[in-house]
């Protein structure tokens, strides 16, 4: 099937600092990828809709301007947590589709887990 | 936008014991249902998911059922094993019309005693 690379599995960093991660679709074209974020004992919650070559649709009280996305090809995005807190550490978790096909399954990337200390 | 209800949150069962997870959706255009197993850390993997022209489909010891008119679908497990134990989310899209991303339910964390 095909596969979602998500990179990087593990960061820590301080707080303030911005941390990026980056999703790519190895084997089809994704214009469109969604990045979920995942607290402990929790759902996977929508954050963002990256669209390639256009500006990410960000879902209710996720702040763009925190969560830098960019779409710059049809087989990567990335998501940039700028200006990192504590509250921020979570599973951050891409997915992507191949457009090509109308029937596509979602692929999921592994997953982030990013600490803030 | 689609709300998707999830239940139970827990669920415990005997080992070669069925299993059953039933969600509701509120977006009536929604027509891709799938279900995912995620294991602790790890990415959800989809085990099995169905579209709003069936009304059941199976995989071996797994099926899902979907009923459109009460927006409802389940997951059942047959003769459940240890490994069988994670953590299940069922999710629903529209496909084909303007794809729209994945909402999911608040999963069921499944516990299979040996």
């Amino acid at each position: 099937g095909a596969v979602v690379s998500q990179h990087p599995s593990r960061v820590i960093c301080k707080s303030g600092t911005s941390v990026k991660i980056e999703c790519r679709s190895l084997d089809f074209q994704a214009t469109t990828m969604f990045w979920y974020r995942q607290f402990p004992k929790q759902s996977l919650m929508l954050m963002a809709t990256s669209n390639e070559g256009s500006k990410a649709t960000y879902e209710q009280g996720v702040e763009k301007d925190k969560f830098l996305i960019n779409h710059a090809s049809l087989t990567l995005s990335t998501l940039t947590v700028t200006s990192a807190h504590p509250e921020d550490s979570s599973f951050y978790i891409c997915s992507a589709e191949d457009r090509l096909k109308a029937d596509a399954e979602a692929f999921f990337g592994q997953g982030t887990r990013l600490t803030v200390v | 936008g689609e709300n998707v209800e999830q239940h139970p949150s827990t669920l415990s069962v005997q080992e070669g014991d069925s299993a059953v997870i039933k969600c509701t959706y509120s977006d009536s255009a929604s027509n891709y249902f799938p279900w995912y197993k995620q294991e602790l850390g790890k990415r959800p993997q989809l085990i099995i998911d169905i579209r709003s022209n069936v009304g059941e489909k199976k995989d071996q010891r797994i099926a899902v059922t979907l009923n459109k008119t009460a927006k409802h679908f389940s997951l059942h497990i047959t003769e459940t094993q240890p490994e069988d134990s994670a953590v299940y989310f069922c999710a629903a899209s529209r496909r084909n019309s303007g794809n729209t991303p994945l909402v999911f339910g608040k999963g069921t964390r499944l516990s299979v005693i040996a």
